[in-house]
């Protein structure tokens, strides 16, 4: 267990419609790093927030956004869902501090399926 | 920009038999390396990592990978292959930016026969 919890476990929507994704990161984390993984596109990296502010995008859909609350969990919102969408969707997170920055602690994921 | 290959969708080795998975990167600057490891619905566990200093890095589980600055490379190696071993192993660089987020390949999964 990393410590990282992601609510829900799986999700099965239609396609046009909006779902978010929840992520709580590690006691005392303060980045939180979302990734989306596919067959086709593989472990794509999509943002990364720190301390409530975006600090890095990476592949994101402008149909997706993202933020992070004061009390450091994070919300994923994908909208307009595509077929294409469907994937595994990862939450990271990370410790600020020099010892620890570099490394990052997984949730188990929130699989979603859109048909 | 910064990428990873990794050879190998599938390996497939026997109990007991050394494991080698092979990564190579492609970095401008000095990066750091990952090997993370996921087992069939769960999340991406940390095996080891290199950030600086000694370049043979000792993970969990028996794996060590060891950073070739002259061939770019990072492989992932194990003595004696358990079947407990068999999942998906990725291999991620960070470019050192602000972010420090993973770039991964593509992953390679760990056939073990008995």
């Amino acid at each position: 267990d990393s410590g990282v919890t992601q609510t829900p476990k799986h999700l099965i929507t239609a396609t046009g419609q909006r779902v978010t994704l929840r992520c709580s990161p590690r006691s005392g984390d303060l980045s939180v790093y979302w990734y989306q993984q596919s067959l086709d596109q593989g472990l794509q990296f999509l943002i990364q927030y720190y301390n409530g502010e975006e600090r890095a995008k990476g592949n994101i859909l402008e149909r997706f956004s993202a933020q992070q609350f004061p009390d450091l969990h994070s919300e994923l919102n994908l909208s307009s869902l595509e077929l294409g969408d469907s994937a595994l969707y990862f939450c990271a997170s990370s410790v600020a501090s020099d010892r620890r920055l570099y490394e990052q602690y997984f949730g188990p994921g929130t699989r979603l399926t859109v048909t | 920009a910064q990428s990873v290959t990794q050879l190998g969708s599938h390996v497939s080795v026997s109990e007991g038999a050394l494991v080698l998975l092979r990564c190579n990167y492609s970095s401008s600057v000095p990066p750091y390396l990952f090997w993370y490891v996921q087992y069939p619905n769960q999340g991406l566990q940390l095996l080891l990592k290199y950030t600086t200093g000694a370049t043979l890095v000792k993970g969990i589980n028996g794996f060590e990978a060891e950073f070739k600055k002259s061939e770019t490379s990072f492989h992932l190696t194990k003595p004696s292959a358990h079947m407990s071993d068999a999942a998906e192993y990725f291999c991620a660089v960070s470019d050192g930016d602000s972010s420090y987020k993973l770039i991964f390949g593509s992953g390679t999964r760990l056939l073990v026969r008995p």
